[in-house]
């Protein structure tokens, strides 16, 4: 079983919609979860980190965690065409030191 | 300021080669990371500095990959006798703390 389980995607989404990206993870001990974007081509760059449970929210970014289910997401509100990118979800392992990563979802914003 | 660089940024060896990809970490970030990204795959961990203390190396594949830091700076990662499944993209990335990486664009290995 992987670390860390995303829907590899693609999803697409209409321009001003909502984008919803969902993360498992199996190690019960981490701590620390994240959000990256990767557009094609490029490396990552992080929009969200997570460490409670609940809601986070940072402009029309929200990452939700539920440790009890394993589970992380990222809601992407009024979805644009520049959001159009893989996202990568990423947990930390039970050493601290290692971050897992997802194979990543693939998101296409259609204007 | 500067961000992480990686040099090169495109290599194309031949197989049962040695290759030597470098990394420069933003100045005053302690922590720094290699990760390799094959295509269409997450990131996979492959080394971690952290200060001086030792590494942990848990990630490498194999003994034909090694990583050396100098001076809690620059970083070299090192691939001998590459192999054809050692084709990917190499990533480093530089942390202030273990929570926050940044990365560089990467070297993007071939081998032939």
């Amino acid at each position: 079983q992987k670390e860390v389980e995303q829907n590899s995607g693609p999803l697409s989404v209409p321009e001003g919609a909502i984008a919803s990206l969902n993360c498992t993870y199996s190690d019960r001990v981490s701590q620390s979860f994240f959000w990256y974007r990767q557009y094609s081509g490029k490396s990552p760059e992080l929009i969200m980190s997570i460490y409670s449970n609940g809601d986070k929210e940072d402009g029309r970014f929200t990452a939700q965690l539920n440790k009890a289910s394993q589970y992380v997401s990222l809601l992407i509100r009024d979805s644009q065409p520049s959001d159009s990118a893989t996202y990568l979800c990423a947990v930390n392992g039970n050493t601290g030191n290692q971050f897992y990563f997802g194979t990543g979802t693939s998101l296409t914003v259609i204007p | 300021g500067a961000g992480v660089s990686q040099s090169p940024s495109n290599k194309v060896t031949e197989k049962g080669k040695d290759v030597e990809l470098r990394c420069d970490p933003i100045s005053g970030h302690t922590a720094l990371y290699w990760y390799r990204q094959s295509l269409g795959q997450g990131l996979e961990f492959l080394i971690y500095f952290q200060g001086n203390s030792a590494p942990d190396k848990s990630g490498l594949p194999s003994d034909r990959f090694s990583a050396e830091r100098t001076g809690g700076s620059v970083s070299t990662l090192t691939i001998q006798r590459t192999q054809q499944e050692d084709s990917a993209v190499y990533l480093c990335a530089s942390s202030p703390h273990p929570e926050t990486q940044y990365f560089g664009p990467g070297t993007r290995l071939l081998v032939l």
